[in-house]
């Protein structure tokens, strides 16, 4: 069965930092690619970031450019999100989500960590 | 970039009657749609591939149609379980860059 854990969200200060950590299980890793997509309270989810299966491709919505880093460590079959420079609008749930084999969808999710930016 | 408008907003529908939600796209996106399905405290869960294809284990009742500009997710019987909040998702085919746009949703009541 497929599972994916995110931990890491918090309270934080603006400009400050958070790394969040999704930890896979239940299929082979490395074959698929993976994302990270929130959700601000009462809105849509929003697409942030989503790396290649072996790490080498990376992608990020324009308001995560230059702020975030996705990476991932095939070894230990986790996925990360370092976020630097917060924003109050960065305020959301944060999932990380599997790319499907089908299709560019997000066939698996995690349940989410709340990430709060707020002095 | 694209944008993806979803309509209405909100719909109320009595069980086992059928609901029609529509998603439309600023720009044609052929047929790169997804539908999720997203209750209050949970992540999204995918209904909805290809505008078309049922993802694994969804029923039956649900159903998906339209390309380019114009789609309609069709939900035939509605059961207790299925009053929700839907999204839309557009993608772009590999090997082209991810760009994924969601929709605003359309909030599912029971009337």
């Amino acid at each position: 069965e497929v599972h994916l854990l995110e931990s890491g969200g918090g309270l934080v200060q603006p400009g400050g930092s958070l790394r969040l950590s999704c930890a896979a299980s239940g299929f082979t890793y490395t074959n698929y690619a993976m994302t990270w997509v929130r959700q601000a309270p009462g809105k849509g989810p929003e697409w942030v970031s989503a790396i290649s299966g072996s790490g080498d491709a990376t992608y990020y919505v324009d308001s995560a450019k230059g702020r975030f880093t996705i990476s991932r460590d095939n070894s230990k079959n986790t996925l990360y999100l370092q976020m630097n420079s917060l924003r109050p609008e960065d305020t959301a749930v944060y999932y990380c989500a599997r790319e499907s084999s089908s299709a560019r969808t997000f066939d698996y999710w995690g349940q989410g960590t709340l990430v709060t930016v707020s002095s | 970039e694209v944008v993806m408008t979803q309509s209405p907003g909100t719909l109320s529908v009595s069980p086992g009657e059928r609901a029609t939600l529509s998603c439309r796209a600023s720009q044609s996106v052929g047929t790169n749609l997804g539908w999720y399905q997203q209750k209050p405290g949970q992540a999204p869960r995918l209904l909805i591939y290809g505008a078309s294809t049922r993802a694994t284990g969804i029923p039956a009742r649900f159903s998906g149609s339209g390309s380019e500009t114009e789609f309609t997710l069709t939900i035939s019987s509605l059961q207790s379980e299925d009053f929700a909040v839907y999204y839309c998702q557009k993608y772009d085919n590999w090997p082209q860059d991810p760009m994924y746009t969601f929709g605003q949703g359309t909030r599912l009541e029971s009337k």
